[in-house]
């Protein structure tokens, strides 16, 4: 399977809350990331967590990590037509001797509507 | 918020020609990054740096090449462009000094051949 998987589309109602599921493989990963990408923009980092946490909040946004189950999921309260986007679930990947880089899910749409 | 720049944003191009897509960031990060982006949304990691004239191939193999000459910029090239390298071209970088490893990325280029 993919080393980083999520579902493909999410649709939800304006002031619902959304969540957006991810599972990885490599349970050595340290931290794993959010990031949102709106239409012909690049990708903005929303949040991150460390693997030895379980939750994260951050305004809107609640990230929980199941360590044991591998998986990580996004939560959106209130959500917003603003927040009709791509989101992308990352882990980090070591890349050659001292650097880093991420390993990228295939992203999941949200589409809010009004 | 994250200033990494990428210039052009849009680049329509025939076969055949030189192409440079430039990538600079003033945040003083070590480690730069190129990820090309297919229309289905995945990211691939085509090419990274650790500092400056240091570069190497990411796990997408890619007929462009890079140069980083000075910290804060890491051009990417395409000798002899081909409708085979029209995609979503994004550059990031990140700060190793910081331990949790995100990345900031600009907002691509798209790149046409035709």
């Amino acid at each position: 399977g993919e080393d980083v998987e999520q579902s493909l589309f999410l649709s939800v109602r304006e002031g619902d809350s959304s969540v957006i599921n991810c599972t990885y493989t490599d349970s050595s990963s340290t931290y794993l990331y959010w990031y949102k990408q709106e239409p012909g923009a690049g990708l903005q980092l929303l949040t991150y967590i460390f693997s030895n946490m379980d939750m994260k909040q951050d305004q809107r946004l609640t990230v929980l990590l199941n360590k044991k189950d591998k998986h990580l999921s996004l939560r959106i309260a209130d959500t917003q037509t603003g927040d009709s986007a791509i989101y992308f679930c990352a882990r980090v990947l070591p890349v050659g001797q001292a650097g880093t880089a991420l390993i990228f899910g295939k992203g999941t749409t949200l589409s809010v509507s009004s | 918020e994250a200033d990494i720049y990428q210039t052009p944003r849009y680049l329509v191009i025939g076969t055949g020609k030189k192409i440079t897509l430039e990538c600079s960031q003033t945040m003083g990060h070590d480690k730069m990054y190129w990820y090309q982006q297919d229309p289905g949304m995945e990211l691939h990691l085509i090419h990274y740096s650790y500092g400056v004239n240091s570069t190497e191939k990411g796990d997408l193999s890619s007929e462009s090449t890079v140069s980083r000459i000075r910290t804060e910029h890491f051009p990417l090239t395409l000798e002899s462009a081909r409708p085979s390298h029209t995609s979503q071209y994004l550059c990031a970088s990140s700060d190793s000094l910081r331990g949790s490893y995100e990345q900031y990325f600009g907002p691509g280029t798209r790149l046409t051949v035709t």
